[in-house]
């Protein structure tokens, strides 16, 4: 079964620090990494891809990626308010496999 | 550029209803589609996924099933829903083993 596991949260952190979210992966074929958003209410959007060990970084948005240790983090300068959501970590299996596995999501709130 | 449409945008139905939500994408040929349901205050469900026209693989053995008639609609129906169905529903599609997009979504409530 795989799994992809996420701290639930709320994490909060004030303006205009750095939030740090992370996510572990049970299948250690899994090739592809994505991060997702998602307002209240409205559906997921994808923010962020990885797919090789290392950063990388999108504006504010840092994405890291060890293989070895199973793990996939996402970091945020800069927190603003509009950042307050839930953000979904999706690996993607083996070749072949055509399914994303989404962890549950952390609850992530910036305070002003 | 790709766009994926759902609608209804909301619906609520009673329970022993029948259920048909659509979804189309535009600017793209031959995608992966997929529905999930999302229930309140829970994860995304994956429910069915389609890799081409009348190729249809089910995740979760339920009341639901899904059709896709053409290539770029993707169909979700019931016969008779239960209080269960209750939730957001999401098609999303992609391209081989890529980033995958969401639609809008249907947000049901089963009365």
């Amino acid at each position: 079964q795989k799994e992809v596991e996420q701290n639930s949260g709320p994490l909060s952190v004030p303006e205009g620090a750095i939030a740090s979210l992370n996510c572990t992966y049970s299948d250690r074929g899994s090739q592809s990494f994505f991060w997702y958003r998602q307002y209240s209410g409205k559906s997921p959007e994808l923010i962020m891809s990885i797919y090789s060990n290392g950063d990388k970084e999108d504006g504010r948005f840092t994405a890291q990626l060890n293989k070895a240790s199973q793990y996939v983090s996402l970091l945020i300068r800069d927190s603003q308010p509009s950042d307050s959501a839930t953000y979904l970590c999706a690996v993607w299996g083996r070749a072949g496999s055509y399914q994303l596995t989404f962890g549950k999501g952390t609850k992530l709130s910036v305070i002003p | 550029s790709q766009t994926i449409h759902q609608w209804p945008a909301t619906l609520v139905q009673p329970v022993g209803s029948p259920l048909s939500l659509e979804c189309t994408v535009e600017g793209t040929s031959n995608p992966n589609l997929y529905w999930y349901r999302q229930a309140a205050g829970r994860g995304l469900q994956l429910l069915f996924y389609s890799v081409g026209i009348g190729q249809i693989s089910s995740e979760v053995p339920q009341n639901l099933s899904a059709s896709r008639p053409q290539d770029r609609q993707f169909i979700l129906s019931s016969k008779k829903l239960l209080l269960s169905d209750s939730g957001f529903y999401l098609c999303a599609w992609n391209r081989g083993e890529s980033e995958q997009y969401f639609g809008p979504g249907t947000r049901l409530t089963v009365t």
